[in-house]
C-alpha cells in the first residue's frame, strides 16, 4: 500500500458541469476525510466517513456537493453544477481510529486540483 | 474545536534551529496536539503528535507545557527543504472528530 491515492490530479471543467473525484485511502484506515484548500489558506474540512457511514458534514458542503464511500473503502466526491468559486485543491485523507481514540495523524493524498472556467 | 494561533511567517538560515509556537488556550482535556507540514501542490504531511510534556521523533520535537495552552514545534538544523507551511492542530478524541487547519506558519529557509 503506497498511501492515499487521488484521481485525477488535475481537472479543468466548464462552469455548470458536474465533476467527480475519487480517493483510495490506506486499506486498513477506517476513517476517510475530504478537505478543500484554496490558495494561501489551510485545508478546510468538508466531510468525513467512518467505514461507510458519513458522520459529519461541514456547512461548506452545499447541496451541490455529495460524497460517498459505498463499501467503506474508496470514496467519491461529486460537485454538481460547478461554479468558479469551486476552484480549489480537493484533498482526501485517511486515518485509523479505534474505540473513538484518535492516535497518530491523517495521511493525505496529493489532492485533485479543480479549475472551473 | 480548539482555536489555534500561530505566526503567519518565519524566516531562518540553514543550519539553525527553528521553533514555531502555537497557542491553544481553550484546549480540552481529551485533545491531542498535532503538527503537519505542507509543500506546494502536495497534501499536508504528519510530523508529530503529543499530549503533554515532550515528544521527539526523527524529524522534530514537540514541547507542551503543563497547562497545555500552547505548544512549540522545534526543527533542529533546518535545511532549504524544510521551507514549507507548518500547521498546528488541536482535536478531540471522541466521535465527531474533524480538524480545521487554520492558515499555518509559512517557514522560509535561506542559505
Amino acid at each position: 500500500d503506497t498511501g492515499v491515492s487521488q484521481d485525477p490530479r488535475h481537472k479543468i471543467t466548464k462552469r455548470g458541469q458536474n465533476v467527480t473525484f475519487r480517493c483510495d485511502p490506506i486499506s486498513e484506515h477506517n476513517r476517510l476525510y475530504w478537505y478543500r484548500q484554496t490558495l494561501g489558506q489551510g485545508p478546510e474540512f468538508l466531510t468525513y466517513f467512518q467505514n461507510e457511514a458519513q458522520l459529519e458534514k461541514s456547512r461548506l458542503l452545499s447541496d451541490r456537493f455529495s460524497a460517498e464511500r459505498p463499501k467503506g473503502s474508496f470514496s467519491t466526491l461529486e460537485i454538481q453544477r460547478t461554479e468558479q468559486g469551486d476552484s480549489a485543491m480537493y484533498l482526501c485523507a485517511s486515518s485509523i481510529d479505534r474505540d473513538n481514540q484518535f492516535r497518530g495523524g491523517y495521511t493525505f493524498g496529493s489532492g485533485t486540483r479543480l479549475t472551473v472556467v | 474545536l480548539a482555536k489555534t494561533t500561530q505566526p503567519i511567517s518565519m524566516d531562518s538560515y540553514e543550519g539553525q534551529e527553528v521553533n514555531i509556537t502555537c497557542s491553544h488556550n481553550n484546549i480540552a482535556t481529551n485533545d491531542y496536539i498535532t503538527w503537519y507540514q505542507q509543500f506546494p501542490s502536495q497534501g499536508p504531511r504528519f510530523i508529530i503528535q503529543g499530549y503533554k510534556t515532550k515528544v521527539t521523533n526523527e524529524v522534530a520535537s514537540l514541547f507542551i507545557p503543563a497547562d497545555r495552552k500552547s505548544s512549540t514545534l522545534s526543527l533542529p538544523r533546518v535545511s532549504l527543504s524544510d521551507t514549507a507551511v507548518y500547521y498546528c492542530l488541536v482535536g478531540r478524541t471522541n466521535s465527531g472528530y474533524a480538524l480545521n487547519f487554520g492558515k499555518g506558519t509559512s517557514l522560509l529557509v535561506t542559505p
